[in-house]
C-alpha cells in the first residue's frame, strides 16, 4: 500500500503568491517524521522542512511552513511569496521510527512559478 | 566545506558490465543510503548502512551490491544482474539525533545510462 500520496502531479503559481502542495500519509506507528525535499532540474535533493509526529506546533523554515493535520494524516507544504527559483519537483517523505532507516517518498509534485 | 559528493555526474556503460558509483561524505554521519529514481517518480531505497562494515537491503536491492569499509564512503556497484539499470542514483547520509529527527542529506546524484 502507498504510504505517501501526493495527488498533484503539477501545480502552477503566480510569482509572489502562496501555494500549498498536498501530502497525505498512512502509518500505524505513533512515532514518525515527515520531511519535504525540493529537487531542482540539477537533480540534487534539498531538505526543506521536518515535522515530528509529537510536535505540537507546525514546523516553519523561512518561507516554508508545514500544515500538519495529524488526525487527517496530512502534511501539506505551504510556500509563501513564491519566487521563480521555487520552480522544481517537491517530494514528501515519511520515516516511521519503528521501521529502522526506512524512508518512504511520494511521487512528487512539479511546481512551476509563473512571472 | 562539509557535504556529500558523488562521482561522476554522468556515467555511460555497455550492457553486461558492472559499474561502481562513488559516494563520499565528510559530515561525520553514521548512516548512509542509496536510492534510485526513475523519470517522473519518487525515490526507492536500494541499500543502507548504519555503521561501518554493516549494511541492509532496501526495497530494490536485487542486482546491486555495496560495501562500507570506511565511515566516509559507501560505494554502490550496479551489476549485470540488474535488469534495468538506467536511472538517476542518489546517495544520502544522516546522523541519528536523540530527538529522532534523523534528516537525510543528499549528494548531487549520478545519472547512469546503460547502452
Amino acid at each position: 500500500a502507498q504510504k505517501i500520496t501526493q495527488t498533484q502531479p503539477g501545480m502552477f503559481v503566480q510569482e509572489k503568491e502562496a501555494v500549498t502542495l498536498d501530502c497525505t500519509y498512512d502509518t500505524s506507528d505513533p512515532s514518525y517524521g515527515l520531511f519535504w525535499y525540493k529537487q531542482p532540474s540539477s537533480g540534487e535533493m534539498i531538505f526543506l522542512i521536518y515535522q515530528g509526529s509529537y510536535d505540537q506546533q507546525n514546523a516553519t523554515e523561512g518561507r516554508y511552513s508545514l500544515n500538519f493535520q495529524k488526525a487527517r494524516k496530512s502534511a501539506n507544504l505551504v510556500i509563501s511569496a513564491s519566487q521563480l527559483g521555487d520552480s522544481a519537483m517537491y517530494f514528501c517523505a515519511m520515516r516511521e521510527w519503528e521501521e529502522d532507516n526506512d524512508m518512504r517518498f511520494g511521487a512528487g509534485t512539479r511546481l512551476t512559478v509563473k512571472p | 566545506d562539509g557535504g556529500i559528493t558523488q562521482s561522476p555526474k554522468y556515467l555511460f556503460r555497455k550492457e553486461g558490465q558492472n559499474v561502481t558509483l562513488s559516494c563520499e561524505q565528510n559530515l561525520n554521519h553514521d548512516a548512509m543510503y542509496w536510492y534510485r529514481q526513475d523519470p517522473g517518480q519518487g525515490l526507492r531505497l536500494i541499500y543502507y548502512s548504519q555503521i561501518v562494515n554493516d549494511f541492509q537491503k532496501g526495497d530494490i536491492a536485487e542486482g546491486y551490491s555495496v560495501s562500507r569499509e570506511k565511515k566516509e564512503s559507501f560505494p554502490l556497484t550496479v551489476t549485470s544482474a540488474q535488469k534495468n539499470p538506467t536511472a538517476f542514483y542518489l546517495c544520502a547520509s544522516s546522523i541519528r539525533l536523540a530527538a529522532g529527527t534523523d534528516t537525510q542529506y543528499f549528494g548531487p546524484g549520478t545519472r547512469l545510462t546503460v547502452l
